[in-house]
This record gives structure tokens, C-alpha cells and sequence, in this order.
């Protein structure tokens, strides 16, 4: 079975632009997060969303935006972007709420670059 | 629950020997924790995870440790070998706040054959 995929795995952009990052979870995985991941840091929460709800949202400005599809892939949109949003964008997939369902498995991440 | 932090941000050992990563969390409504190893160029990887009920939990060569009265985390790698090189990270998810997780800032492992 594949795991979390993401696209593309890398990128560069100019200050200004905007960039879309999309993620497939795990099939039957109706839920998925979004981390960036700066380097050297920890992965830091963005959103969550579930049955293409938001459910979650990290400090993050509203240049930052995320919406899930009927299929339950997922879209993270970035606006004007800065040069401190070069980082390891991180979606990770999990079952939804409930027991047992916390656990998040993580994609290989789209690596963002601004200049 | 932001303030998940390691007493050291990095450890090299022996292989063959044993590892104990640290982790202190600051929000005393964590109830669930999880242990990632994140590898060069990939994402955060499921190690074990434990929830605020337990105080400890065993998987293979893995032993989580968790200490609520000093919010205090542990990772214990038995006979650790080359390929647990890589960077830990402990994530706490806090009560009622759905399926967020904060992140510690990560613990580099090398392992000197």
C-alpha cells in the first residue's frame, strides 16, 4: 500500500509568489495535517483537517490556507511568500478522531525554497 | 504544550550499546505522546507512542518511559545499531485540542560503529 505522498518534493520560488502543495493520504485515512518544518527545528502544526473540514489551526498567518477534497487529499496554499517560509512542508494522514486514531504517518515532505 | 523540549540536542553512542533520549513537556493536559525518528531527506517516522494513563510501554528494542509528576519523556533504544542514526523527536498532543501535535526541537542519535 503507498503511504503519504506529496508534491512536488521540491520547489523554488521568488518572494511574492505563491505555491500550492498537495498530499494524498493513505487510503482509508480520512484525516490530514499539515507541519512546516523548519530546518533545524521541530515540525510545527499548521492545520488539520477532517471529513474536508478544518479542525485545527496552528499560529499561522492567513497567508497560509489548506482545504481537502472529496477524496480526502489535500491542498496546502501559501501566499506572498517570505523568505522565512523556505522550510519541509510535512502532511501526515491519520484514521480521525477517536481511539487509536492519533497516530500521524507522515509523507517525505515538499521541500520549499524562497528566494 | 508548545514548550516540548530535549535536555540534549545531541547523543553519539557505541553501537551495541544503550540509548536514553530526554524529552520535558510543559503542559500538564498532554495525554498522548509519540515517539518519531526522522531520518536525512525523509519524514518523521512512528516509534512508539504512549498515552498520559501509562507510565510506561515496551515495542521491540523501544522502551517509552513516561513520568507525569516531572513531565519528564524517555526514549530507551536497546543494542542500538547504525541504522537508528537520525533525529528524535517527541510530540505531546494536548487534551480537547483534536489531533495537534507539538514537537520537541530533536535529538541527533549517531551511532559509531
Amino acid at each position: 500500500d503507498a503511504g503519504v505522498t506529496q508534491s512536488p518534493t521540491h520547489l523554488i520560488k521568488t518572494r511574492g509568489q505563491h505555491v500550492t502543495l498537495r498530499c494524498s493520504p493513505i487510503s482509508g485515512h480520512k484525516s490530514v495535517s499539515w507541519y512546516q518544518q523548519v530546518l533545524g527545528q521541530g515540525p510545527q502544526f499548521i492545520f488539520q483537517y477532517y471529513e474536508k473540514e478544518e479542525r485545527g489551526r496552528g499560529n499561522f498567518p492567513d497567508r497560509f490556507s489548506a482545504r481537502q477534497f472529496p477524496n480526502y487529499s489535500s491542498e496546502l496554499n501559501v501566499n506572498a511568500l517570505l523568505l522565512g517560509d523556505s522550510a519541509l512542508y510535512l502532511c501526515a494522514s491519520s484514521l480521525g478522531p477517536g481511539s487509536g486514531a492519533n497516530v500521524l504517518t507522515f509523507g517525505a515532505g515538499s521541500r520549499l525554497t524562497v528566494l | 504544550g508548545e514548550n516540548v523540549g530535549l535536555h540534549l540536542p545531541t547523543l553519539s553512542v557505541q553501537e551495541g550499546d544503550n540509548s536514553i533520549i530526554n524529552c520535558a513537556y510543559s503542559n500538564s493536559a498532554s495525554d498522548y505522546f509519540i515517539w518519531y525518528k526522522q531520518e536525512s531527506g525523509k519524514g518523521p517516522q512512528f516509534i512508539i507512542d504512549i498515552r498520559s494513563n501509562m507510565d510506561k510501554r515496551q515495542g521491540q528494542r523501544v522502551t517509552v518511559l513516561l513520568n507525569k509528576t516531572v513531565k519528564h519523556l524517555s526514549l530507551q533504544i536497546a543494542a542500538t545499531q547504525p541504522g537508528d542514526s537520525a533525529v528524535y523527536f517527541c510530540a505531546e498532543k494536548i487534551r480537547d485540542t483534536g489531533n495537534q501535535f507539538y514537537f520537541g526541537t530533536g535529538t541527533s542519535l549517531t551511532v559509531i560503529p
